[in-house]
């Protein structure tokens, strides 16, 4: 089965403090997605990566940066978290083409 | 351009009934996907189907069956005899030979709420 872990489901921060929320896939996928979901919005994507140290900006990479420094790891990192970051995070790997993205539990960050 | 439009934003049953989450689609691509999604209140994302664009046959798992129809761009799910496991929101996806690295489009999602 594949298996993508996020590192925290719950994490409160504060304004200005920076963040990293931390993705790791056990199935060797090459594709690597960062969502966010709020109410109403559905999910949207931030940030995806084909390849390790390669990235492209999704649809609201605003606020937002990532890192891929090995194939199975993908970070997300919020510089200076702002209220508006508030939301659920969600991690997807993929297999080359194939089709299907696998998701992690996700990460429900509140930034005070 | 893709767009995956799920209209109803809630809706609400009660046990046993039947109920079908309706999803269009717009791909000027002819080869594409089609997934659902379910997101139960633990928040993980749960793959439910992939349908390419190729095969029109709907199809049954259980209490749960698709209906693809290229003609009305439209995927639809219907689960018969609901149970409240069931409650949970459903999303409705595409990717298409356009999409950057297989990105998924997912529409808005729709909230199910089965009661006893």
């Amino acid at each position: 089965d594949v298996k993508v872990t996020q590192s925290s489901r719950y994490l409160v921060k504060r304004t200005g403090e920076k963040v990293f929320l931390e993705c790791v896939q056990d199935m060797d996928h090459e594709n690597m997605f960062w969502y966010r979901q709020d109410p109403g919005l559905g999910l949207r994507l931030i940030y995806f990566s084909y390849d390790v140290k390669m990235k492209e900006k999704g649809d609201i990479p605003e606020g937002y940066s990532v890192s891929r420094e090995k194939k199975e790891r993908f970070s997300l990192i919020l510089e200076s978290a702002s209220t508006n970051q508030t939301s659920m995070y969600l991690c997807a790997s993929s297999f080359g083409q194939g089709p299907e993205q696998y998701f992690g539990p996700g990460t429900r960050l509140t930034v005070t | 351009a893709q767009k995956v439009t799920q209209a109803q934003t809630e809706i609400s049953v009660v046990e046993k009934e039947d109920v079908t989450l309706d999803c269009v689609y717009e791909t000027r691509d002819t080869t594409y996907y089609l997934f659902w999604y379910k997101q139960p209140p633990s928040g993980e994302l749960v793959f439910l189907i992939r349908r390419n664009s190729f095969d029109e046959q709907n199809e049954i798992s259980g209490r749960y069956s698709w209906n693809f129809q290229k003609s009305t761009s439209s995927f639809n799910f219907t689960i018969t005899a609901s149970q409240v496991v069931d409650s949970a929101v459903y999303f409705c996806a595409l990717v298409d030979r356009g999409s950057t690295l297989g990105r998924l489009y997912f529409g808005r999602g729709t909230q199910l709420t089965v009661w006893p």
